[in-house]
């Protein structure tokens, strides 16, 4: 089993659609739960953390399930600006690392 | 002025060639990372450094040769590379290693695309 693990899509949605993301971890010892997104041919960028309690900033909400280990990334409203690759990013609990997900890729049409 | 920028931005070498990648960090870190990004693969992590020594090797191929001169400056020197290591090259920059893994605040440069002939 992969240690963060996303479904690649792509995603195709038309503009104003809400859509949601899902990412499974495997270490249940994991304490920190981030999501990035990676513009085409840019380098990936902070979204936003994931607290237990969830968050929300704007138009994104982020949930954490640690019984299922799994966070989701919810997009409201969508923009054509927010077409990019988000990547889900576990602290592994045991090493302190960053570990990568793949990728969602989202594809916003008009 | 981006916060960490990386040069060159695309380089193409042979198997025999021996060439390097250039990493600064404008923000004042105090550790720098190298990951490596293939297609329809998440990023890996090669190399670590905070405070200019390598806390991190990530079981890399010795013709992967890191070096970090300063807290600022990263670089990765590659010799008899293979096609398989023709990827994106994206460096990083945090305040501090440890400091990283909780915040989860990795700053990226924009990356050096590598193909290998």
């Amino acid at each position: 089993r992969k240690e963060v693990e996303q479904d690649p899509g792509p995603f195709n949605v038309p503009e104003g659609a809400t859509v949601a993301f899902n990412c499974t971890y495997s270490n249940s010892a994991s304490q920190s739960f981030f999501w990035y997104r990676q513009d085409c041919r840019k380098e990936p960028k902070l979204l936003m953390s994931v607290y237990s309690s969830g968050n929300e900033d704007g138009r994104f909400t982020a949930q954490l399930n640690r019984a299922s280990q799994y966070i989701s990334l919810l997009i409201r409203d969508s923009k054509l600006s927010d077409s990019a690759t988000y990547l889900c990013v576990v602290n592994d609990g045991n090493t302190g690392k960053l570990i990568f997900g793949q990728g969602t890729t989202l594809q916003v049409k008009p | 002025e981006t916060g960490v920028t990386q040069t060159p931005r695309h380089l193409v070498m042979g198997m025999t060639n021996k060439k390097s990648l250039k990493c600064e960090q404008h923000l004042g870190h105090n550790a720098m990372y190298w990951y490596k990004q293939s297609a329809k693969k998440p990023l890996e992590l090669m190399f670590v450094y905070s405070l200019e020594e390598r806390v991190e090797n990530n079981s890399v191929p010795s013709r992967f040769s890191p070096e970090c001169p300063n807290s600022s400056h990263l670089f990765l020197h590659l010799h008899t590379l293979q096609p398989e290591d023709s990827a994106l090259y994206l460096c990083a920059s945090s305040q501090d290693a440890q400091g990283s893994a909780n915040t989860g605040e990795l700053f990226f440069g924009e990356g050096s695309r590598l193909t290998v002939l």
